[in-house]
């Protein structure tokens, strides 16, 4: 019945280790997002994919790879972890784009040692 | 450029004591404005939403009113529940994205 999910939920591991988290939407919608949520509560957009194209790259590290395999998932992988990187991890779909609701995952915590 | 400015927390309230949050944005355009909630441990939900200038919208006891003379879009509720408690974030989408304020935590105390 979810309709946006992602897993895992938490997420630890060391510095310089590579590691995926994944999300999926049964929605039906165009567009997906990622989304970082750092320790101050302070979200930030880092990629949009609408019909498994890359819209939005903000300014995001190379370490950082969406991949979209169909339009109903959207997966992202972080290569080298750093310290940083710690925090949480949002995804959202939304019928299209152009000021459409979001909905968005439970998120994935993730924690950098 | 696309900003949003919320008045910073934490906000303590009594239970049925009113509430606002303000919000102010920057736009190139015309916005759709949103207030998204953020329960403990959990996701952000959709509060209400508002499209053009004059619109209002509401949810669950709360409203906001997308002003463009003020440019802003502040978020009240008559009476206050300690089940509100959350972090509430207002946000603008200029187009194929969502513009955050930092969130502002409300507390409410039985």
């Amino acid at each position: 019945d979810t309709a946006v999910s992602q897993t895992p939920k938490y997420l630890v591991t060391q510095m310089g280790n590579d590691k995926s988290i994944k999300c999926e939407q049964n929605l039906g919608h165009d567009t997906m997002y990622w989304y970082k949520q750092d320790s101050k509560k302070f979200l930030k957009i880092m990629f949009s994919y609408n019909n498994k194209e890359l819209i939005i790259n903000e300014t995001v590290p190379n370490r950082f790879s969406p991949k979209s395999p169909d339009k109903a998932h959207l997966n992202l992988h972080i290569n080298s972890l750093e310290l940083g990187d710690s925090a949480v991890y949002f995804c959202a779909s939304s019928f299209r784009t152009g000021g459409e609701t979001q909905y968005f995952g439970p998120g994935t915590r993730l924690l950098v040692l | 450029g696309n900003s949003v400015t919320q008045m910073e927390g934490p906000v303590t309230l009594s239970e049925e004591a009113f509430l606002t949050i303000n919000c102010t944005y920057t736009a190139t355009g015309y916005p759709s404005l949103f207030w998204y909630v953020q329960y403990p441990g959990e996701g952000l939900q959709l509060l209400l939403k508002a499209t053009k200038a004059d619109d209002k919208g509401s949810n669950k006891g709360f409203e906001a009113t997308y002003r463009k003379e003020t440019t802003s879009f502040h978020l009240e509720k008559g009476s206050v529940q300690v089940s509100d408690s959350a972090v509430y974030f207002c946000a603008l989408s200029p187009g194929n994205k969502l513009v955050f304020g930092a969130g502002t935590i409300l507390r409410v105390k039985s």
